[in-house]
């Protein structure tokens, strides 16, 4: 069964910080990752989908990375701002081609000003 | 853009109450889901639905059921709610295979 670990549990770091979320897979068998966003008592908004053919994908600070190999994917946030702090979930489709979608518990960002 | 669309945001039902969560996404996608989200548990699925009347069991099915008359509309049913299932439930809807999902605002459930 696939597993979904995304640790820290929480992060603060001071604004203007790079920073990386990380996310890890047990099984590698995987079509796709996605990294999902989530504001408090809010549904969650899908920020990057790397298909398991990608290496990475970027959208303005945001960069993703895939290996697949290792079971592992890296979200980088570049230059962070307090409008960043959110809670930042990994989810990866398959093993199978099924559309379901297994989530870590996610990583809960705050940046402070 | 899509959109996915929840009924209620909020919502509070007493013990042994039957319960409707209702969602509605204007993309004409096939697949749709229902997810509860639980602090320390993260989101797990409930129910999925890759077509019209056809719905497939998630992984904590168990106390629900669910209703895809119309492609648009996906409906949760508690048939008699129970206190342990008060949670944030959360809907979501994607084209088939692969592609993303797009996820209601969520709808906050309390059983008295």
């Amino acid at each position: 069964k696939q597993e979904v670990t995304q640790i820290p549990a929480a992060l603060s770091v001071p604004e203007g910080e790079n920073l990386v979320l990380n996310c890890s897979f047990t099984d590698s068998a995987i079509y796709n990752l996605q990294w999902f966003r989530q504001d408090p008592g809010k549904g969650l908004t899908s920020l990057l989908l790397i298909q398991s053919s990608q290496r990475e994908q970027t959208s303005g600070r945001l960069n993703a990375s895939l290996d697949k190999s290792s079971g592992r994917s890296t979200l980088y946030i570049a230059a962070s701002q307090p409008g960043d702090s959110a809670t930042y979930l990994c989810a990866v489709n398959g093993p199978g081609a099924n559309s379901k979608l297994t989530f870590g518990k996610g990583i809960t960002l705050s940046v402070r000003p | 853009d899509v959109k996915v669309t929840q009924s209620s945001r909020y919502l509070v039902k007493r013990t042994g109450e039957k319960v409707f969560l209702e969602c509605v996404q204007d993309m004409d996608h096939e697949n749709m889901f229902w997810y509860r989200q639980d602090p320390g548990l993260g989101l797990r699925l409930i129910y999925f639905s890759y077509d019209v009347k056809m719905k497939e069991k998630g992984d904590i099915p168990e106390g629900y059921s669910v209703s895809r008359e119309k492609k648009e509309r996906f409906s949760l049913i508690l048939e008699s709610a129970s206190t342990n299932q008060t949670s944030m439930y959360l809907c979501a809807s994607s084209l088939p295979d692969t592609d993303t999902q797009y996820f209601g605002p969520g709808t906050r459930l309390t059983v008295l």
